[in-house]
């Protein structure tokens, strides 16, 4: 299955954070889901092959990686406040449209 | 981009009685409609999808309808009982496998 880590993390503002998937096994699209407390998440960004396939509406300093061996990560740059929230990532093909897969997310607080 | 509206925001029913849960979208060309149940705490589950050229689809005690012309699609679930209380996401997607969530329903099952 699709995992993560850490499972939590605390960070002050203005700091930087990395957060860690490992998809599921053959995937070859990871995407980033940012979950703030009692709301639906919303989509940050999606890798296929290593490269960003698509992005919504988060700024520059949210950026991210996908490696071969089935890795990616999140990085976020000059935490702020609103960014305290649980961070999923979910991995899928890419066959237009078809089930995505949620590791169990990095509840990431900034303070 | 793609919005998706859910209501209601919470929903008490008996142990027994049916819940629906209704969600409307914007983006005519989505195909990809996942319904998701999360757990305090935990990740979101699958828990039923449908794609565009289907006008239905029923799992056990659990069914999802769309309607392509109205744009809005819906779940029913009957026969309630405690277990299903959580809360419950609607998403849209298109080709590109990028979800877009609505804002999550609360589900109280009473015994």
């Amino acid at each position: 299955g699709v995992t993560q880590s850490p499972t939590h993390l605390i960070k002050t503002r203005g700091q930087q954070v990395t957060l860690r998937c490992s998809s599921q096994s053959g995937h070859n699209t990871v995407s980033w889901y940012q979950q703030a407390l009692g709301q639906g998440p919303q989509f940050i960004f999606q890798y296929y092959r290593e490269e960003e396939n698509g992005r919504g509406n988060f700024p520059p300093r949210f950026s991210g990686l996908q490696f071969p061996n089935d890795s990616s990560e999140l990085n976020v740059n000059a935490l702020e406040l609103d960014d305290s929230a649980l961070y999923l990532c979910a991995s899928s093909f890419i066959t237009g449209g078809g089930e995505q897969f949620f590791g169990p997310g990095t509840r990431l607080t900034v303070l | 981009g793609e919005n998706v509206e859910q209501h209601p925001s919470t929903l008490s029913v008996q142990e027994g009685d049916s819940a629906v849960i209704k969600c409307t979208y914007s983006d005519s060309a989505s195909n990809y409609f996942p319904w998701y149940k999360q757990e305090l705490g935990k990740r979101p589950q699958l828990i039923i999808d449908i794609r565009s050229n289907v006008g239905e689809k029923k799992d056990q005690r659990i069914a999802v309808t769309l309607n392509k012309t109205a744009k809005h699609f819906s779940l029913h679930i009957t026969e309630t009982q405690p277990e299903d209380s959580a809360v419950y996401f609607c998403a849209a997607s298109n080709a590109g496998n990028m979800l877009t969530f609505g804002g999550g329903t609360r589900l109280m099952v009473k015994p």
